[in-house]
């Protein structure tokens, strides 16, 4: 079975605060995406990472996917409670095989 | 709106119900999916379509049945579910030439509960 950690499940930081959350396997990724999902609706996709050591921002956000392509973060930058929400990070094995599969997510909420 | 419909957005039935969810896309995509998320799990993939051909069931109980009659639509058929099939219903599209680049587009859910 091909797993995906993320870590923390869950944080609750104050406003103006950065943190980082962690994406982790032991298998090699041919990409890997991150989303997030407000209560109620589906997940948006905010980014993919295809190449070993890649950075990507986006505003606040920065994304970095490990050289071997097994692991990657996401750090947000003086957060804010419009950051709320559930961060899911999705593997794509590549290798002709279709599907993405997710990791639990992170339930980050973010306190005025 | 992201492009990707899906009707009802809640939907209560009991065990012996027969009822379906649809989901519809007009983004020009060739991919469809239906992903099962449950609290405390990762979203669970049930069933994939390419080109409007099934091209994976990941082992879904047979009270789940798709229908996929072209690349924009996708339904999901449900009968004599059971309490623990109570779960929020995503359908996702993509275009598999560049869906390594540009990921799903997911709907908004259904959110079912089975009494």
């Amino acid at each position: 079975t091909q797993l995906l950690e993320q870590s923390p499940q869950f944080l609750s930081i104050q406003e103006g605060e950065n943190l980082t959350v962690y994406c982790n396997s032991s298998s090699v990724f041919s990409s890997l995406q991150w989303y997030r999902q407000e209560p109620g609706e589906g997940p948006v996709l905010l980014v993919t990472v295809v190449t070993g050591g890649e950075v990507k921002k986006l505003k606040r956000l920065t994304f970095q996917f490990g050289d071997a392509r097994k692991d990657s973060s996401l750090h947000i930058t003086a957060a804010q409670p419009g950051d709320t929400g559930l961060y899911l990070c999705a593997g794509d094995w590549g290798g002709g095989a279709d599907g993405l599969t997710f990791g639990k997510g992170t339930h980050l909420i973010i306190q005025p | 709106e992201t492009g990707v419909t899906q009707t009802p957005r809640h939907l209560v039935m009991g065990m012996t119900n027969k009822k379906s969810l649809k989901c519809e896309q007009h983004l020009g995509h060739n991919a469809m999916y239906w992903y099962k998320q449950s609290a405390k799990k990762p979203l669970e993939l049930m069933f994939v379509y390419n080109f409007k051909e099934q091209t994976e069931n990941n082992s879904v109980p047979s009270r789940f049945s798709p229908e996929c009659p072209n690349s924009s639509h996708l339904f999901l058929h449900l009968h004599t579910l059971q309490p623990e099939d109570s779960a929020l219903y995503l359908c996702a599209s993509s275009q598999p030439t560049t869906r390594t680049r540009y990921g799903y587009t997911f709907g908004s859910g259904t959110r079912l509960t089975v009494v």
